[in-house]
């Protein structure tokens, strides 16, 4: 089945620094999405693409669909310690007819120290 | 505030016990999920509702039961769990008819089984 490597697994940083996460995958996806989780809350959307080579933007995040729909990237520029969480990636794969299915990665875990 | 709101956030169980999960969203969305999040695992679908009908089952044991009596609210039935069913349970809802569509989560019930 489908399968999302993301990476890195984690991130220690500092405050101030830019952030690089990435998603792989063998597949075709038609969306890709990118959550935020903080501890012992549900994971928050943060940025949706709907189209290959698609670079979008919300604040300091930046996050690309890749041209071949097969990966997507995220960058947090000038991180600061509420960036705290574990970021995951989402692509979506249509089947027609049948239910959209959402493929979440393992998640980027992401430290920044003050 | 995403529109997804989850009760109880917290859950201890024994393994003879039946609870209830309670999932309602507010956002006019006609698909539901259920998701389960054990550590250092992705998110694990569960099932999927839409327009209340179930559409997938994940190969989910049968102690795990669902019901979707409207398209605002998803239920998780749970009756003689195991330890191993220790989790934090996502509910999401999506618009089922636009084909690219982002998913919205609640904040999840924390459940320990003992």
């Amino acid at each position: 089945g489908q399968q999302l490597n993301q990476s890195p697994q984690s991130m220690f940083i500092q405050e101030g620094e830019d952030v690089s996460m990435n998603c792989t995958s063998s597949s075709i996806f038609n969306t890709w999405l990118w959550y935020k989780q903080e501890p012992g809350e549900g994971p928050v959307l943060l940025i949706a693409l709907y189209k290959a080579g698609e670079l979008t933007s919300n604040g300091r995040l930046t996050a690309q669909f890749g041209i071949t729909r097969k990966d997507s990237f995220l960058n947090i520029s000038a991180s600061i310690p509420s960036d705290v969480g574990i970021y995951f990636c989402a692509g979506r794969v249509n089947y027609g007819g049948a239910t959209n299915k959402l493929i979440f990665g393992t998640g980027t875990l992401l430290a920044v120290q003050p | 505030e995403t529109g997804v709101t989850q009760t109880p956030r917290h859950l201890v169980m024994g393994m003879t016990n039946k609870k209830s999960l309670k999932c309602e969203q507010h956002l006019g969305h006609n698909a539901m999920y259920w998701y389960k999040q054990s550590a250092k695992k992705p998110l694990e679908l569960m099932f999927v509702y839409n327009f209340k009908e179930q559409t997938e089952n994940n190969s989910v044991p049968s102690r795990f039961s669902p019901e979707c009596p409207n398209s605002s609210h998803l239920f998780l039935h749970l009756h003689t769990l195991q330890p191993e069913d220790s989790a934090l349970y996502l509910c999401a809802s999506s618009h089922r008819e636009i084909m690219n569509t982002e998913a919205f989560f609640g904040q999840g019930t924390r459940l320990t089984v003992v």
